[in-house]
């Protein structure tokens, strides 16, 4: 299984361009998510989505559009590009089914640099 | 206040100490997952604890309910687990979000 698939590894943006990170998982996972990282900062949540045709925002949802029209898949849009949306994006799934919480399965990463 | 709270933010062991990592949190949880991530980037899962103790190998996981306390062990430390170690809850309330902490900077020298 590949796991979770995250592209591109890197990007470089002018200010005011719009970009998708993709985000796939071949786990048949419900539950994905994305997050930013930043220094001296935990992860943040920006969206999550419960399964396909759900989307809900997370801390940080300005400035990020999401979609979920399968559950294999889950894209990132920046719609206009700012420099403070650089950062170290990740992406990750997990499972919903049973009673118990299941683990998260992380994608590499996105550093993304806006100037 | 943060919601997750590790201790400490940088540690620096020789090859072969007992290691630990501390996570107090302030809410009621269900779930707390202990991750690392590598100079790489790249996070994984370490363990998930919603009760009691959990070992893998040389790393040990234990939590405390009451007191909302978590440690991450490391027995025999080696150079290959210097790594930021995050801990992470899943709030009662909001079973579908994590909070992190902002991770604990392990070195080992050799």
């Amino acid at each position: 299984n590949a796991g979770v698939t995250q592209t591109p590894k890197f990007q470089v943006l002018k200010t005011g361009q719009s970009m998708t990170l993709q985000c796939a998982q071949d786990m048949n996972h419900e539950y994905m998510s994305w997050y930013r990282q930043d220094p001296g900062m935990g992860l943040r949540l920006i969206h999550y989505s419960v399964g396909a045709g759900i989307t809900d925002q997370g801390e940080v949802p300005n400035g990020y559009n999401v979609s979920r029209s399968t559950t294999e898949d889950f894209p990132l849009r920046l719609l206009s590009a700012a420099p403070s949306q650089t950062s170290v994006y990740f992406c990750a799934s997990s499972s919903l089914r049973g009673r118990h919480n299941s683990p998260l399965h992380f994608g590499n990463g996105t550093r993304l640099t806006v100037t | 206040k943060n919601e997750v709270e590790q201790s400490p933010q940088n540690l620096t062991a020789q090859e072969g100490e007992f290691i630990t990592i501390n996570c107090s949190y302030s809410v009621g949880i269900s779930a707390l997952h202990w991750l690392q991530q590598h100079p790489g980037g790249g996070i994984v899962s370490l363990f998930m604890l919603s009760s009691g103790k959990k070992k893998h190998g040389r790393l040990i996981a234990t939590i405390n309910i009451q007191e909302k306390h978590s440690s991450l062990h490391i027995t025999a430390s080696h150079p290959r687990d210097s790594a930021v170690y995050i801990c992470a809850v899943r709030s009662s309330g909001s079973a579908r979000q994590l909070t992190f902490g902002s991770g604990t900077q392990l070195t080992v020298l050799p």
